[in-house]
C-alpha cells in the first residue's frame, strides 16, 4: 500500500509561493502521483498529475525526483482563495484501487 | 454543467434504516469511484467501478454496504442497517478510460441518529 505522509498545516501570506512535499516511500512502479484541492463541504478538485520529473499547469508544478519518494507541489503567487485542504495521492491502476489513499491531506491557510 | 452529480445532497435516517444514494458521473467517463469522508479525514475508497462492472471493493468494507451501476451509466450506493458509525460524506467519482485524475461531486452528508 502506497501510503504518503504530508505536514498537517502550512501557513502562507498573500503572494508568495507555497511548496508542500508529500513523501511516498513504497511507490510503485505504475503508480502516478495526483494532487487534490478539497474546499470545505466540497468534493476534492483535481490539481496536477505526473509520474516524474516536473509538470507544470496553468494552477500549479509538481516536481519528482528521479526516485519518486516524494513529490512537491508548487503553488505560485498564492491569494485567499487559496486556502483549503490539498490531498497527495499515489497510487491508481485498473485493478490497484484498493492503493488508493488520500491520507489527512494538508491544510493550506493562506494569510492577508 | 455536466459534471458529477450526487443525490441527495443531505441524508438524516434513524439507526437500522436503509439508506441509498445516487450517483450521475461524466457521461464519456467509464470509471466510477465510491468513497466516504470523515471529519479531519481524507476520503476512504469504498468501491470501484469499471462501466457496469464492479473491479474492486475496500478490503475494510461492511457487508452491509453495497454498489451498482447497471448499465454502465449512474450508480447507486446502499448501506443496510445503518449504525452511528455510518455517519460521514459519501463521495462518487469518475474518470475517463484512459485518464487517471478523477471528477467529484459534491458529496451526499449521512447523519444517523
Amino acid at each position: 500500500l502506497a501510503k504518503t505522509t504530508q505536514p498537517i498545516s502550512m501557513d502562507s501570506y498573500e503572494g508568495q509561493e507555497v511548496n508542500i512535499t508529500c513523501s511516498h516511500n513504497n511507490i510503485a512502479t505504475n503508480d502516478y502521483i495526483t494532487w487534490y484541492q478539497q474546499f470545505p463541504s466540497q468534493g476534492p478538485r483535481f490539481i496536477i498529475q505526473g509520474y516524474k520529473t516536473k509538470v507544470t499547469n496553468e494552477v500549479a508544478s509538481l516536481f519528482i525526483p528521479a526516485d519518486r519518494k516524494s513529490s512537491t507541489l508548487s503553488l505560485p503567487r498564492v491569494s485567499l482563495s487559496d486556502t483549503a485542504v490539498y490531498y497527495c495521492l499515489v497510487g491508481e491502476s485498473p485493478t490497484g484501487a484498493n492503493n488508493l489513499f488520500f491520507g489527512t491531506g494538508t491544510r493550506l491557510t493562506v494569510i492577508p | 454543467d455536466t459534471g458529477v452529480s450526487q443525490d441527495p445532497r443531505h441524508k438524516i435516517t434513524k439507526r437500522g434504516q436503509n439508506v441509498t444514494f445516487r450517483c450521475d458521473p461524466i457521461s464519456e467517463h467509464n470509471r466510477l469511484y465510491w468513497y466516504r469522508q470523515t471529519l479531519g479525514q481524507g476520503p476512504e475508497f469504498l468501491t470501484y467501478f469499471q462501466n457496469e462492472a464492479q473491479l474492486e471493493k475496500s478490503r475494510l468494507l461492511s457487508d452491509r454496504f453495497s454498489a451498482e451501476r447497471p448499465k454502465g451509466s449512474f450508480s447507486t450506493l446502499e448501506i443496510q442497517r445503518t449504525e452511528q458509525g455510518d455517519s460521514a460524506m459519501y463521495l462518487c467519482a469518475s474518470s475517463p478510460t484512459l485518464g487517471r485524475e478523477q471528477y467529484f461531486g459534491p458529496g451526499t452528508r449521512l447523519t444517523v441518529t
